[in-house]
């Protein structure tokens, strides 16, 4: 079976421009959660949507939101790029409702602001 | 606010040389922890998942414990290809939205030298 996949896989943007980064999930996942990366750090929460709803939000601003497909794939946008949101962005998906909700993460997204 | 602080930062060891990195975590109420693997420029790969103080899981040369407030991954003769970054994350129980978040510590760099 495919594992988490992501769009596109890197990718260059300018001060103030937005992007639009791309998750499909496992198939049978109906969860899919965003995190930011940055280098040397642990991945940091930004969304978690089921079933096309949000579940969880983390410590980010507006400028970033994100949505769920009828398909459970997700975008996430980020809107007024700033040098800071340099980083790997990571998807992952979940067999949400279960006891074991392992969250399996997909290759990131590496986004460079310059 | 969740918590998680990963020592050492980096550990060097020798092949054959075993050791243990530590995850101590501070949560409202710990629905999971999990441990990762990431090789750089890669999405985190998942390893186990624990529940309870006294749980422990294996899989090949590493094992993971767990108890009320920390956890240990014991690496047993390591080889050059278990060279990577260890992340530790814990999951806090949310019944009330739903929201099954990961809050991440910064990882273990570790590296074995042949």
């Amino acid at each position: 079976d495919a594992g988490v996949t992501q769009s596109p896989t890197h990718l260059i943007k300018t001060r103030g421009q937005h992007v639009t980064l791309r998750c499909s999930p496992i198939s049978g996942h109906k969860s899919v959660s965003w995190y930011q990366q940055v280098l040397g750090q642990g991945p940091q929460f930004i969304f978690q949507y089921y079933e096309k709803e949000e579940r969880g939000r983390g410590n980010f601003p507006d400028r970033f939101s994100a949505r769920q497909f009828p398909n459970y794939s997700s975008e996430l946008n980020v809107n007024a790029l700033l040098l800071g949101d340099s980083a790997l962005y990571l998807c992952a998906s979940s067999h949400a409702g279960t006891r074991q909700e392992t969250q399996y993460f997909g290759p990131g997204t590496r986004l460079l602001v310059l | 606010e969740d918590q998680v602080t990963q020592s050492p930062e980096a550990l060097r060891l020798q092949e054959g040389e075993s050791s243990s990195l530590n995850c101590s975590y501070t949560v409202s109420g710990l629905r999971g922890l999990f441990w990762y693997r990431q090789d750089p420029g890669k999405g985190p790969e998942f390893l186990f998942t624990l529940y309870s103080a006294g749980e422990e899981k294996e899989k090949e040369r590493l094992k993971a414990t767990l108890t009320k407030k920390e956890s240990f991954l014991h690496i047993t003769a390591p080889k050059p290809e278990d060279s990577a970054t260890y992340l530790c994350a814990v999951q806090a129980t949310a019944m009330d939205t739903g929201r099954r978040a990961l809050t991440f510590g910064s990882g273990t760099r570790l590296q074995v030298q042949p």
